[in-house]
């Protein structure tokens, strides 16, 4: 089993439209989690750390369910610059592993 | 924030002959920075650990002889390609992680490497 999953996708949405994703993580000693977004032919960026807590910026909002150990990226109100690929990645053992979700591709149209 | 610099960002090569591409941590100590390849619409895939001072730890398939890594200071880590092949070719990236902000992992810009 992969340390963690993500659906490839593509997901093809409209502007405007709100969508979700998930990625689960196969190890409970998983300590960080974050999603970057990568767009082609670049290296990924940041987007956001997932927190406890769930946190929130702006029109992205990421959840961590430890108990299923998955998390989320909700993207509300899609733009067409949103278009890229998203990458789920937890970290454990203090910083010294992260894992790599295979990236979901989201395409927004218009 | 942290950022990660690696040069070059692209490299042509003839078979046979051996690439070194850098990478800097350029604001905080990376004691391990990591090095990925990435194939036409597929995700990262980790090939080395590489830490500060020792040898570093390469993933399963990937051979050590032909990846080389230094990581001589806890800002530079190098990769040297050796007589590269073109199914060498692809997208090279580093990363680092900055302990002090969360272990948030920053990565640098890319290196495209086309073996002729």
């Amino acid at each position: 089993r992969k340390e963690v999953e993500q659906d490839p996708g593509p997901f093809n949405v409209p502007e405007g439209a709100t969508v979700a994703f998930n990625c689960t993580y196969s190890n409970s000693a998983s300590q960080s989690f974050f999603w970057y977004r990568q767009d082609c032919r670049k290296e990924p960026k940041l987007l956001m750390s997932v927190y406890s807590s769930g946190n929130e910026d702006g029109r992205f909002t990421a959840q961590l369910n430890r108990a299923s150990q998955y998390i989320s990226l909700l993207i509300r109100d899609s733009k067409l610059s949103d278009s890229a690929t998203y990458l789920c990645v937890v970290n454990r053992d203090n910083f010294n592993k992260f894992y790599f979700g295979s990236g979901t591709k989201l395409n927004v149209k218009p | 924030g942290a950022v990660v610099s690696q040069h070059p960002s692209w490299v042509i090569c003839k078979s046979g002959t051996s690439v070194k591409i850098e990478c800097r941590s350029l604001d905080f100590q990376a004691t391990t920075m990591f090095w990925y390849r990435q194939f036409p619409k597929q995700s990262l895939m980790l090939m080395a650990t590489s830490n500060e001072g020792s040898k570093a730890t390469y993933e399963q398939g990937v051979e050590k002889d032909k990846f080389l890594i230094n990581h001589a200071s806890l800002t530079l880590s190098t990769l040297t390609v050796t007589s590269a092949h073109p199914e060498d070719s692809s997208f090279y990236i580093c990363s680092a992680c900055d302990r002090s902000v969360t272990g948030e992992l920053f990565f640098g810009e890319g290196s495209r490497l086309t073996v002729l």
